[in-house]
């Protein structure tokens, strides 16, 4: 099986400007969870979505959304980036529902926002 | 608050030796703790899962253990190995929420 797609790797912008992330889960897998990873804060989790629905969201701010399609792909949006916004963003893979589900991350998009 | 503490911050240690890391949370009520390794420029890698009624789960030479009276874990290396280095991630995800909590890491070297 095809592991988790996320794409672009990398990516630069500006402040101000918006961004959209997207991620391939595994063929099969109908949970995606976004995480943001900065060298000051370390992991922090964005949002989960299952079946097109989102599940569970972290503490961020609005500027930061995300969708599910039916094919479980998923996009996650950054407006009016600001500096801080700088990190990997990591896509993570569930096979179902289940609150102890293994999860199977991706490479991740590495944003730079000057 | 939900805190995720783990230590030590950073590991040397000699190829063939074990390793213990350490993991205190305060996260409540509790769902399940999960350790991975994290090699640098990739995504985390799932080591183990564990729920309040199991104290131990093995996956290779790792083994975690969880003291849920405690609201301790660890994670033993055994026979560590090159490339064992990596950072190694402890998260707690509440059982009200499920929103995980993340440690910052234990940054483990392994030198020949």
């Amino acid at each position: 099986k095809a592991g988790v797609t996320q794409t672009p790797r990398y990516l630069i912008k500006t402040r101000g400007q918006q961004v959209t992330l997207s991620c391939s889960p595994i063929s099969g897998h109908r949970s995606v969870s976004w995480y943001q990873q900065t060298p000051g804060q370390g992991l922090q989790f964005l949002f989960e979505y299952f079946s097109e629905t989102q599940r569970n969201k972290g503490n961020f701010p609005g500027r930061f959304s995300g969708r599910q399609f039916s094919n479980s792909r998923s996009e996650m949006n950054v407006s009016t980036l600001e500096l801080g916004d700088s990190a990997l963003y990591l896509c993570a893979s569930i096979p179902g529902q289940g609150r102890t589900d293994t999860q199977y991350f991706g490479p991740g998009t590495r944003l730079t926002v000057l | 608050k939900n805190q995720v503490e783990q230590s030590p911050q950073s590991l040397i240690i000699l190829e063939g030796k074990n390793c213990t890391l350490q993991c205190n949370y305060t996260v409540s009520p509790f769902s399940n703790l999960r350790w991975y390794k994290q090699d640098t420029g990739r995504g985390p890698v799932s080591l183990t899962i564990m729920t309040f009624s199991e104290n131990t789960k093995s996956n290779g030479r790792y083994t975690a253990t969880l003291d849920a009276d405690t609201k301790q874990s660890s994670l033993h290396i055994t026979a560590s190995q090159l490339s064992d280095s990596a950072s190694y991630i402890c998260v707690v995800t509440s059982g009200g929420s499920y929103i995980p909590t993340f440690g910052r890491g234990t940054s483990l070297i392994v030198h020949p």
